[in-house]
């Protein structure tokens, strides 16, 4: 079945960096963009970015411009997101998603329609001194 | 950035109920709204896409509706594995931001 599944807990000091993985299974890596969501009580969902792994092209929100990177192993079939300069903010659970979208047209205009789906399990980054 | 308000925050039921959740977009965003349902300790699953289209496995219980900057959520018969917290989520120029949720408690 279509599942990603995300590497352990981190524990993290103000200013490390931590990297993430995602292993994807069950369905063409490829053909399908990663999303980044992480979720804190005070924030809730939070989106942080998108990976394309057929290309590696990147699309990161402003928020975390300069701090994320997101990077693939096409031969493993598994994602990765780099988060530096840790404060105590960033203590979440991080989830990565697989973005699919759907194509619907109707008089000669079409509409794309995207969704996440499955999520991995998350992980839990703490920073904490 | 467009700013989605999910309402109410909490809202208690019983099994059985009719429930509705409400999400209101800060501006216009058509239809490309997503519903997700979380439960604790477990990531988001996908519900409902393009404001109505349910997502195959998902029970016909769950239902959406909407468009422009006003949508809901509606479950028409409670069920127990339903009390959950629910998220909306949209997309606007390569960009996604989420709703801060519904928790459905009994």
């Amino acid at each position: 079945q279509v599942e990603l599944v995300q590497s352990g807990a981190e524990m993290k000091k103000p200013g490390a960096s931590v990297k993430v993985s995602c292993k994807a299974a069950g369905y063409n890596f490829s053909a399908y963009d990663i999303d980044w969501v992480r979720q804190t009580s005070g924030q809730g969902l939070e989106w942080m970015g998108w990976m394309s792994p057929q290309s590696g092209k990147t699309g990161y929100a402003q928020k975390f411009k300069g701090r994320v990177t997101m990077t693939r192993d096409r031969a493993t079939n598994t994602a990765y997101l780099d988060l530096s300069s840790l404060t105590s903010e960033d203590t979440a659970l991080y989830f990565c998603a697989r973005g699919g979208v759907v194509e619907r047209c109707r008089g000669g205009t079409c509409k794309y329609y995207n969704w996440f789906d499955p999520w991995g399990q998350g992980t839990l980054v703490t920073v904490s001194s | 950035d467009i700013h989605l308000a999910q309402s109410p925050s909490f809202l208690s039921a019983s099994v059985g109920d009719r429930v509705t959740l409400t999400c209101r977009a800060s501006q216009d965003i058509s239809n490309f709204l997503v519903w997700y349902q979380q439960k604790p300790g477990k990531a988001p699953k996908l519900l409902i896409y393009a404001a109505s289209t349910l997502q195959s496995g998902v029970p016909s219980r769950f239902s959406g509706s909407g468009s422009g900057t006003d949508f809901t959520l509606t479950i028409s018969s409670l069920q127990p594995e339903d009390f959950a917290t629910y998220y909306c989520q949209q997309f606007d120029t390569y960009s996604w931001t989420f709703g801060q949720g519904t928790k459905v408690e009994i």
